[in-house]
């Protein structure tokens, strides 16, 4: 089956420790993104990539860090430098640009700061 | 710019009474407008999403929405809610001319035996 898979689906982070959330997909879609959702405050853009090897920061990218090496893979690391990364992480995924193309999304990551 | 506003935080609805969750919109083109539905711990599934060939738009699990260009709306509704809808709804409109998705702060609905 399609789709997109996010591990793990709990995470523990020690205080000044960066830790790295996986993202797949096999929808072969081009465009891939990052949000935060804390409570409610709705989702918020993180980073997203259009294609292979480029991605632009979103509304909080401060203290996170993404790479797009494989059209399949965005992995987001959260740095030491994220003050409070404690949160639900969402990775999602669309086709390329175009009226009407909805974003499909991973299970998500609940990250927590220990 | 484009932006969402979801007008209700919290709705709570009796089994088998309708739903109405409600959506305004703010885009200066004409807009492509999502909804999606989240379970406790879970990602987004996509409920239904304007396509601009109709106004009124049909989605799973009973729900429709109706697109009105006069009113900048796009409310969300169902007939009869079930124990199985209680779940947290977002508004989305695309950010026209780019990849991007703009989210309300969504409507959590509970729904009451």
């Amino acid at each position: 089956d399609g789709g997109i898979t996010q591990s793990p689906k709990y995470l523990f982070r020690k205080e000044g420790q960066n830790v790295t959330l996986s993202c797949e997909q096999n929808l072969n879609h081009d465009a891939m993104y990052w949000y935060r959702q804390d409570p409610g405050q709705g989702l918020r853009l993180i980073y997203y990539s259009q294609i292979v090897n480029d991605f632009q920061k979103g509304d909080i990218a401060e203290g996170y860090s993404v790479s797009r090496e494989k059209k399949e893979s965005f992995p987001l690391t959260v740095t030491s430098a994220q003050k409070n990364p404690t949160a639900f992480y969402l990775c999602a995924s669309s086709i390329p640009r175009g009226r009407n193309t909805e974003a499909f999304f991973g299970q998500g990551t609940r990250l927590t700061v220990v | 710019a484009q932006s969402v506003t979801q007008l209700d935080s919290h709705v709570s609805v009796s089994e088998g009474t309708p739903v109405l969750l409600r959506c305004n919109y703010s885009s200066s083109y004409s807009p492509s407008l999502f909804w999606y539905v989240q379970h406790p711990n879970k990602g987004l599934q996509l409920l239904l999403k304007y396509t601009s060939a109709a106004t009124l738009v049909k989605g799973i699990n009973g729900f429709e929405a109706e697109f009105k260009k006069s009113e900048t709306s796009f409310h969300l509704t169902k007939p009869s809610a079930h124990m199985s809808d209680a779940a947290e709804y977002f508004c989305v409109v695309s950010v026209s001319g780019t990849y991007k998705y703009i989210f309300g702060t969504g409507t959590r609905l509970k729904v009451l035996a």
